[in-house]
This record gives C-alpha cells, sequence and structure tokens, in this order.
C-alpha cells in the first residue's frame, strides 16, 4: 500500500528565516510526487510534479526535491503570504487497470510565517 | 489555465434530505474526482471517474453515488444525508495526456447536515 508522511506537522517561521518540510513515501513504483498548497477554506493548489530521483523544481521562494525515499519543500526568505498548508501527494505507477490517475496524499504541514 | 468549478462555496442541508454536488471542468480532462477533508483525517477519496458514465469507488464510498453523463461534469450525490457527511467536498480533474495526470483542485464546498 502506497503511503506519504509529512513533517512537522506545523512549522511556525519568522519572515526571512528559511527552512525546509519532508514527505517520505513509500510507492511500489512512482509515476509522480506533487505539492500542492492549500489556503484555509480553499482547493489544493498545484505547486510542482517531479519524476525521479534528483529532479528540482523552483517557483519564486520555493524548491521542491526528489529522492528516492523523500521530498523536501524548501522555503527561502519566507514571506507572511507563504502561510498555508503545503501538502505532498505520489501517484504509482500501474501494469494496466483504470487505478492509475489516484493519488495518495499525507497530511500536510501548516506553515505559519510571521513578520 | 485550467479550471474546475463547483456548484456552491457553502451548504447547509438537514438530514435526511438527497444533496448533489456538481463539478464542471472546462480543460477536457479524462479523469474526475471527489474528495472529502475533515480535520485531521486528510484528503480522502470518495469516488474517481476515468470516462464518461464510468466510475470507480475510492476509499470511502459508503453513503455516495457519482454521475458522469458528460466529460467535463462530475456529480456526488447524498442520497441521505447525515451529520457525519458535514465536510469539505473538493472536486479535481486531470488529463491522461500529461506525464503524470496531475489533479487540479476546485474550490470546494462546505457542507453542513443539521
Amino acid at each position: 500500500e502506497d503511503q506519504v508522511t509529512q513533517s512537522p506537522e506545523a512549522l511556525r517561521l519568522q519572515e526571512g528565516e528559511s527552512s525546509s518540510l519532508n514527505c517520505s513515501y513509500t510507492v511500489s513504483g512512482l509515476r509522480g510526487l506533487f505539492w500542492y498548497r492549500q489556503d484555509p477554506g480553499k482547493g489544493p493548489e498545484f505547486l510542482f510534479t517531479l519524476y525521479s530521483a534528483g529532479e528540482e523544481k523552483e517557483k519564486e521562494r520555493l524548491k521542491a526535491t526528489l529522492t528516492k525515499k523523500e521530498s523536501f519543500l524548501h522555503i527561502t526568505a519566507p514571506k507572511p503570504e507563504d502561510s498555508a498548508t503545503y501538502l505532498c501527494a505520489v501517484q504509482a505507477t500501474n501494469a494496466g487497470g483504470t487505478s492509475y490517475g489516484k493519488l495518495t496524499f499525507g497530511q500536510g504541514t501548516i506553515l505559519t510565517v510571521h513578520p | 489555465d485550467v479550471k474546475v468549478t463547483q456548484s456552491s462555496r457553502y451548504l447547509v442541508k438537514r438530514t435526511g434530505e438527497k444533496v448533489f454536488l456538481e463539478c464542471v471542468q472546462d480543460m477536457d480532462h479524462e479523469n474526475m474526482f471527489w474528495y472529502r477533508q475533515d480535520p485531521g483525517l486528510g484528503l480522502r477519496l470518495i469516488y474517481f471517474s476515468y470516462d464518461v458514465k464510468m466510475k470507480e469507488k475510492g476509499d470511502i464510498p459508503e453513503g455516495y453515488s457519482v454521475s458522469r453523463e458528460k466529460k467535463e461534469r462530475f456529480s456526488l450525490i447524498l442520497e441521505s444525508a447525515s451529520t457525519n457527511q458535514t465536510s469539505m467536498y473538493l472536486c479535481a480533474s486531470s488529463s491522461i495526456r500529461t506525464a503524470a495526470y496531475e489533479q487540479y483542485f476546485g474550490p470546494g464546498t462546505r457542507l453542513t447536515v443539521t
């Protein structure tokens, strides 16, 4: 069974204080690992897809990296507007059938950035 | 930009009522999904559909049904709403024409059953 574990559950940072969020996963075969941002009361917003170990993607102050067992979301010099819940999800490869569109989500990390 | 819309942002229904939640996507995506999200339980998949009139159960299908008569529209039906179905409901869609079928979410419907 595919599993995703995110840590920490909550992270409080001062504005400008860089840090990382962790996403550990177990999956039979990885088609893709996804990061989403979710603001309170809204749907998750897609950020990145990572496909293979060693890959990196960047968007503004966010950088996502991938190894064979985990992914990190690095936040450089965060601002208060970066406060949100960050969700990680994996999609397994599938030899056949119709379940290949399904994602397994982690519980999320609640990030709060204080001014 | 991918756009997924949901029929209501907030909905209040009474126990026993039949509830329809509708989702529309405008990107010709093949796959559509319904999730519910509850504090401490994360996102849980209720049903998904990979083609018109095709559906598969997710992890928590009990008490729900779905309908997909057109490619762009996916409806979630609560046959007889109960208080334990009070939740945030999220619709998503994805395309099999991308490498990893990224899912794009709608804004969510906050359903309260009293």
